[in-house]
């Protein structure tokens, strides 16, 4: 029943190594989101998905891909992880572009 | 966040009134959103307000939007222990983008 559901809750790796976060959500929204929160709890858009398509993509690295294989999943591939990549990542979802957006319980990544 | 700005610490006594201070960037936003973040969960929408709005109330919460200023306050009457989070003040930037502040960590004491 969880609106939106991303895995794994916690990730450890090692630098360089490449991994992937999975969200999927159930309340039928167009729009998903992927927000990054440093340890400062400082929260930052990195990308918006609208029906598949990429809105934004707020200066990421391009080691960070996202997919969005249908509106219900945004997935977060990310290659050769560095130190600074160590964040909590939410995933969200909105019915549209200027609505409230429901949030993931997160994914703690550490990189060590 | 660099275009929304909160103060970062508020301790209230069980009981009191909370007020949790918000400034803004952008006169255009359409809405300007209260999330609460409790440890080790996602962010969860507390309520909003639409920008030609004065005052929202919804039970404990009040919502206080002054748009001469770019100023918002959420007030939580009779703070309660379950209160003790962090709250994040976010504005909307256009289409598909919402702006955090750097959020207020409230402690409720006994």
């Amino acid at each position: 029943d969880t609106a939106v559901s991303q895995t794994p809750k916690y990730l450890v790796t090692q630098m360089g190594n490449d991994k992937s976060i999975k969200c999927e959500q159930n309340l039928g929204h167009d729009t998903m989101y992927w927000y990054k929160q440093d340890s400062k709890k400082f929260l930052k858009i990195m990308f918006s998905y609208n029906n598949k398509e990429l809105i934004i993509n707020e200066t990421v690295p391009n080691r960070f891909s996202p997919k969005s294989p249908d509106k219900a999943h945004l997935n977060l591939h990310i290659n050769s992880l560095e130190l600074g990549d160590s964040a909590v990542y939410f995933c969200a979802s909105s019915p549209g572009s200027n609505e409230k957006l429901f949030f993931g319980s997160g994914t703690q990544l550490s990189v060590l | 966040g660099e275009d929304v700005e909160q103060s970062l610490f508020l301790s209230v006594r069980e009981g009191d009134s909370s007020v949790i201070n918000c400034t803004y960037t952008d006169s255009s936003s359409t809405y300007l959103y209260w999330y609460k973040q409790e440890p080790g969960a996602g962010l969860q929408l507390l309520t909003y307000i639409f920008s030609n709005m004065d005052m929202k109330q919804d039970q404990r919460l009040t919502v206080l939007l002054n748009k001469k200023d770019k100023h918002l306050s959420l007030r939580i009457a009779d703070t309660q222990t379950g209160d003790s989070a962090i709250y994040f003040c976010a504005e909307t930037l256009g289409d598909y983008k919402l702006s955090f502040g750097a959020g207020t960590t409230v402690t409720v004491r006994a």
